[in-house]
């Protein structure tokens, strides 16, 4: 069974662009969880996705945003990027919602010039 | 919010000694998970512990769940090469999202 796949693996940006993260989870897991990582911060939930709809958001700006689709997928979506956003986002998938264990993807490393 | 504080925050070790971080919560846990990432990798699901008291063993992997259901701790026996990475213990509390505790980063020199 694939794993978790996310697109794409590196992104380099400029100051005040945006950036949109794909994410597709385990096939059959219906929850997705985004976090941001930096050796800084450490690990830091963003969203929580299940059945399309956002079950938890994390305290980041409303630059953050993001959606699952039917088939589970997921997308987030950064405007107006600042240099703070660099990070490697993940993304991590589980079967149910608040499921045992989450799966997690490769991640996107995201760097703002 | 809810905070959980792991210690230590590095651990340098020869090969072969033993090696143990611990998660600590000022209230009470619905459960904790424990992750490991190696350098460069993503995080990877060890276990979940949800009973006051458990404790459950992975080959040279001990986890430990506090009878207050407040800690944790990971215990790994004569440690290798290869349990170099980061350790992170995760937790939930009620409806909260999944929130993970800073790591611990162990080194193991051999």
């Amino acid at each position: 069974k694939a794993g978790v796949t996310q697109t794409p693996r590196y992104l380099i940006k400029t100051r005040g662009q945006q950036v949109t993260l794909s994410c597709s989870p385990i096939s059959g897991h219906r929850s997705v969880s985004w976090y941001q990582q930096t050796p800084g911060q450490g690990l830091q939930f963003l969203f929580e996705y299940f059945s399309e709809t956002q079950r938890n958001k994390g305290n980041f700006p409303g630059r953050f945003s993001g959606r699952q689709f039917s088939n589970s997928r997921s997308e987030m979506n950064v405007s107006t990027l600042e240099l703070g956003d660099s990070a490697l986002y993940l993304c991590a998938s589980s079967r149910e919602y608040r499921a045992k264990g989450q799966f997690f993807g490769p991640g996107t490393r995201l760097t703002v010039l | 919010g809810q905070q959980v504080m792991q210690i230590p925050q590095y651990q340098h070790v020869q090969e072969g000694e033993d090696f143990t971080t611990y998660c600590n919560s000022s209230t009470t846990l619905s459960n904790i998970q424990w992750y490991k990432q190696r350098p460069g990798g993503h995080p990877v699901f060890l276990i979940q512990l949800v009973k006051s008291g458990e404790v459950k063993k992975q080959k040279r992997l001990t986890f430990q769940f506090g009878e207050a259901k407040k800690n944790s701790s990971l215990h790994i026996t004569a440690t290798q090469t290869t349990d170099v990475g980061t350790y992170f213990c995760a937790v939930r509390r009620g409806n909260t999202p999944l929130v993970f505790g800073k790591g611990t980063r162990l080194s193991v020199i051999a």
